[in-house]
């Protein structure tokens, strides 16, 4: 079974600095997707990036990019410019290519914005 | 497109009662899941519906617990004589044929007294 690891559970950044979070994640598939979700108090999960296993270049949403090492089945998230509105718990998930197949998640990262 | 919803967002219930939530998914998407996150860890899987057919279930989700999706449209998730450990939030999510992309509710979170 796969299994995703989040060894961070709070984080501290100030407000314009750059924040990394780290996941690892353990499968034997050669194909699959990663992705990093933010929870914020309102609850609702919103993506934040996603990486397909397939691509070597990491993916880029603005101020947030991954460095994606596949062999170390690492997946860390960079945060730059950080703001206020970052604050949330972000999680790391992993999913299979299959169709039907569903999301496996760490146990997130608190991460707090300082000014 | 007013994204998924869920309802209600909270239930407060004494143990042993019924509770039923219900999620709608965004109108197009086929694919619907359900996830349970106890408080300090992520989403885990429960169940997963591609149109009105329920074809996965995880280990957690015990014989208390029954989930539908009448004619492919919205779910509904059923937790028979609860208990303190049901506890948690219960988040929706629904994906459209073709992606690997997921739009997440707000959950409904259950508090069991």
């Amino acid at each position: 079974a796969q299994t995703v690891t989040q060894s961070q559970p709070e984080m501290s950044v100030q407000e314009a600095e750059t924040v990394t979070l780290s996941c690892t994640y353990d499968t034997s598939e050669s194909d699959y997707y990663l992705f990093w979700y933010k929870q914020p108090p309102s609850r609702q999960m919103i993506l934040v990036i996603r990486q397909e296993a397939y691509k070597q270049q990491n993916a880029t949403e603005n101020r947030f990019s991954v460095n994606f090492q596949k062999a170390a089945k690492s997946f860390s998230l960079k945060i730059s410019d950080s703001q206020l509105g970052d604050a949330a718990m972000y999680f790391c998930a992993y999913r299979d290519t299959g169709t039907a197949s569903k999301l496996t998640f760490g146990t997130g990262t608190r991460l707090q914005v300082t000014l | 497109d007013t994204g998924v919803s869920q309802d209600p967002r909270h239930k407060i219930t004494k143990r042993g009662q019924n509770v039923t939530f219900r999620c709608d998914p965004i109108s197009e998407h086929n694919r619907l899941y359900w996830y349970r996150q106890t408080l300090g860890q992520g989403p885990e899987f429960l169940t997963y519906f591609q149109n009105e057919a329920q074809l996965e279930k995880s280990r957690l989700l015990s014989d208390r617990f029954s989930a539908e999706r009448p004619k492919g449209s919205f779910s509904t998730l059923e937790i028979q004589r609860t208990e303190q450990g049901d506890s948690a939030m219960y988040l929706c999510a629904s994906s459209p044929r073709g992606s690997y992309g997921y739009t997440f509710g707000s959950g409904t979170r259950l508090t069991v007294v």
